[in-house]
């Protein structure tokens, strides 16, 4: 039973283009959701966050939505760059952080 | 300052024989993880502990897995009577509570065991 959920395993996308990786959760207790980058052979680093109070975080290229009403939540990179090709990890916690699956992410010249 | 660290890096093993996997958390961090990716999958949700609370266990797949976290700090995941399919990348991650910001978790490089 899986209450994080990245439907989309891979992603293509045209570098300068919008890259948009899509996340849907389960459980309406969440108050906290993550977005983790993975390059291989290395540990996930943090990328951005957002609180269930709001909306929308933005960072730079990366900004991330939330639709709690959906429970899907979004993260938006634009423009995509060479060094964005990676695994995107969605996570969500409560009181512990669970992950989704993962989407890899590919940013083609 | 120092990130989190694991060790060993990879650890090969053969069949049947007990593995011990280390965590070093970030200094101050009182909630500490436990994932394993398997090839081609994503992050699997092994253990957790916060704090001086008893570790949420959920995610142990088998009694043969287990963990301790000593002082608050150091982490040890132990893997009895190893399975080929306990193969997998262990990876640690530790954070400074869980709420809100402090859910941000810091992963260490990993451990990738291989069960022969």
């Amino acid at each position: 039973d899986q209450q994080v959920k990245q439907n989309s395993p891979s992603l293509s996308v045209q570098e300068g283009r919008i890259s948009i990786l899509n996340c849907d959760y389960t459980n309406s207790m969440f108050d906290y959701f993550l977005w983790y980058k993975k390059y291989p052979a290395e540990g996930p680093t943090f990328l951005i966050s957002i609180s269930s109070i709001k909306d929308k975080n933005e960072d730079g290229r990366f900004t991330v939505f939330l639709n709690k009403s959906a429970k899907h939540l979004s993260l938006h990179i634009v423009p995509s760059q060479p060094g964005d090709s990676a695994v995107y990890f969605c996570a969500a916690g409560d009181d512990k952080i669970i992950f989704g699956k993962g989407t890899r992410l590919h940013i083609l010249p | 300052g120092a990130g989190v660290s694991q060790s060993p890096s990879n650890k090969v093993t053969e069949k049947g024989k007990d593995v011990e996997l280390r965590c070093d958390p970030i200094s101050g961090h009182t909630a500490l993880y436990w994932y394993r990716q398997s090839l081609g999958q994503g992050l699997e949700f092994l253990i957790y502990f916060q704090g001086n609370s008893a570790p949420d266990k959920s995610g142990l797949p088998s009694d043969r897995f287990s963990a301790e976290r000593t002082g608050g700090s150091v982490s040890t995941l132990t893997i009895q009577r190893t399975q080929q399919e306990d193969s997998a990348v262990y990876l640690c991650a530790s954070s400074l509570g869980h709420s809100g910001a402090a859910y941000e978790q810091y992963f260490g490089p990993g451990t990738r065991l291989t069960v022969t």
